[in-house]
C-alpha cells in the first residue's frame, strides 16, 4: 500500500512548457525527498524538505512542503527533453515510503 | 569516491530457487537500506541495517533475509522464489539510518534487475 499518492501518474509535455507535480498523504512527515529516477539506474536525489511551509529551489525546479507537512509539489519551468523521467516523492519516518512516482516525458 | 555498487547487474532464475544479492555502500557510509521496485511502482521498502543490526523491515515474508557484514557491506537473500518476486532490487547507503529525526541522505545503487521464470 503506497502512503504517498502521486499525481499525474504520466505527464507527456513539449520542451519549454511549465508543469506541476503533487505528491499527497494522511500522514505527517518529519521530512520529504524528491527522487529523479531514469531507466536502469537507482533514484537519485533531487531535494530534502523538513520544514512545513518551505520552498526550495534547483535551477528550474521548485519544490515546496505543504504547511501540514502531508503534502508536496515539484513545478518545473520550461521543461527541456533533459528532464524526461521517472519522478518520485518519499517520507521519511522511521523508514523511507516512497510514492509510486510521476513518469515525465519532455518532448523535443 | 566509488558510488553504492550492486551485483549482479542482472540476474534471471526459475521458481523455488534461491538469490543472494550483495551490495556495498560507500565508503563512511555504516547503514544499508534495500527496496524492491516492481515495474510501475515506487520502491518498497524491505530492510534497514545500521552497524551490523537490522533497524527496520518493510513488510516482505519471512522468504526474504538480509545481514550486515563488518566491512557494512550487504546481502539481501530470497528463498523459495515466486514470479512475484521478479522486481529491480535497490540498496541504498547512508551514514546514519533513516530515523524519525528526518532522514540522512540515501544515495543508490543502480539496482539488481531479477527476473524469475
Amino acid at each position: 500500500t503506497q502512503l504517498l499518492e502521486q499525481s499525474p501518474q504520466f505527464l507527456s509535455i513539449q520542451e519549454g512548457e511549465n508543469l506541476t507535480v503533487y505528491c499527497n498523504s494522511s500522514s505527517v512527515f518529519s521530512s520529504l525527498q524528491w527522487y529523479r529516477q531514469e531507466p536502469g539506474e537507482g533514484p537519485v536525489l533531487l531535494v530534502t524538505v523538513v520544514t512545513g511551509g518551505e520552498v526550495k529551489k534547483l535551477k528550474r525546479l521548485t519544490f515546496q512542503f505543504g504547511d501540514a507537512r502531508k503534502d508536496s509539489s515539484l513545478h518545473i519551468t520550461a521543461a527541456q527533453p533533459g528532464d524526461t523521467g521517472l519522478y518520485l516523492c518519499a517520507g521519511g519516518n522511521n523508514d523511507m515510503r516512497f510514492g509510486a512516482g510521476t513518469r515525465l516525458t519532455v518532448k523535443p | 569516491d566509488a558510488g553504492v555498487t550492486q551485483s549482479p547487474t542482472h540476474l534471471i532464475k526459475t521458481r523455488g530457487q534461491h538469490v543472494t544479492l550483495r551490495c556495498s555502500p560507500i565508503s563512511g557510509h555504516k547503514s544499508v537500506s534495500w527496496y524492491q521496485q516492481v515495474l510501475g511502482q515506487g520502491p518498497q521498502f524491505i530492510f534497514q541495517y545500521y552497524e551490523k543490526e537490522e533497524r527496520g523491515r518493510g513488510n516482505f515474508p519471512d522468504r526474504f533475509s538480509a545481514r550486515q557484514f563488518p566491512n557494512y557491506s550487504s546481502e539481501l537473500n530470497v528463498n523459495a522464489l515466486l514470479l512475484g518476486d521478479s522486481a529491480l532490487y535497490l540498496c541504498a547507503s547512508s551514514f546514519l539510518p533513516v530515523s524519525r529525526g528526518g532522514p540522512d541522505t540515501q544515495y543508490f545503487g543502480p539496482g539488481t534487475r531479477l527476473t524469475v521464470l
